[in-house]
């Protein structure tokens, strides 16, 4: 398995309150990326990164900004967040070549009240 | 901008049965993906499906590539309750793109 961890695995938290949530890989790969996954929705891309301090939006970045200081990690934060962020966020990472494909971290859970 | 169908959403087969599951995705894409899912866990990489005519098999699944149909199928021979899991495929809209879009899964349930 990649190595790929997510921090929290797990959070419950409040309408309005900030969140963030880690990405962690020690494969050295260059591109990271956060998705969102809701039932009848599929996998949606929220932000994704292409180098350290290199970042771009996804097709649903309203109300999510991300942060890469660091190779290995990636930070995703809810900077007030609502109950329609409810979800579970997974992050991948990547490098291309012809055969690479996205190797997804184990998800976190977030409820908001 | 890509989008990604999948058909069916839902498919209940028996053991030892076959079926194919189907990807289309709307405008070009430079290569398909397929990834599996089960109930609670994270996604598992299946096939790359790089060119026209593209097929990869892994035990009970073969998946295959038509770019001029904008297709990629995912054939199941002989079912058996372990394939009993949520597919997607997914298409990366071009070189240089970093963007991968998913289609809304397949929920398989392999059935005695």
């Amino acid at each position: 398995d990649a190595g790929i961890t997510q921090s929290p695995r797990h959070k419950v938290t409040e309408t309005g309150t900030p969140v963030t949530l880690r990405c962690h890989q020690t494969e050295n790969h260059r591109y990271m990326y956060w998705y969102r996954q809701d039932p009848g929705h599929g996998l949606r891309l929220i932000h994704y990164s292409y180098g350290v301090k290199d970042t771009d939006k996804g097709e649903v970045s309203d109300g999510y900004s991300v942060s890469r200081s660091k190779t290995e990690d990636f930070l995703l934060t809810l900077e007030s967040a609502t109950s329609s962020q409810t979800s579970v966020y997974f992050c991948a990472i990547s490098d291309w070549g012809d055969q690479e494909t996205q190797y997804f971290g184990p998800g976190t859970r977030l409820l908001v009240l | 901008e890509l989008k990604v169908e999948q058909n069916p959403l839902f498919l209940s087969m028996q053991e030892g049965k076959n079926y194919t599951i189907y990807c289309n995705y709307s405008t070009t894409s430079d290569r398909l993906y397929w990834y599996r899912q089960d109930p609670g866990k994270s996604l598992e990489s299946l096939f790359v499906l790089l060119s026209n005519g593209a097929v990869k098999q892994e035990g009970r699944l073969m998946a295959s590539l038509d770019t001029k149909a904008r297709l990629s199928t995912l054939h199941i021979t002989a079912a058996v309750h372990d394939l009993s899991a949520t597919y997607f495929c997914a298409g990366r809209s071009g070189a240089g793109s970093y963007q991968l879009t998913f289609g809304k899964g397949t929920k398989l349930s392999v059935i005695p």
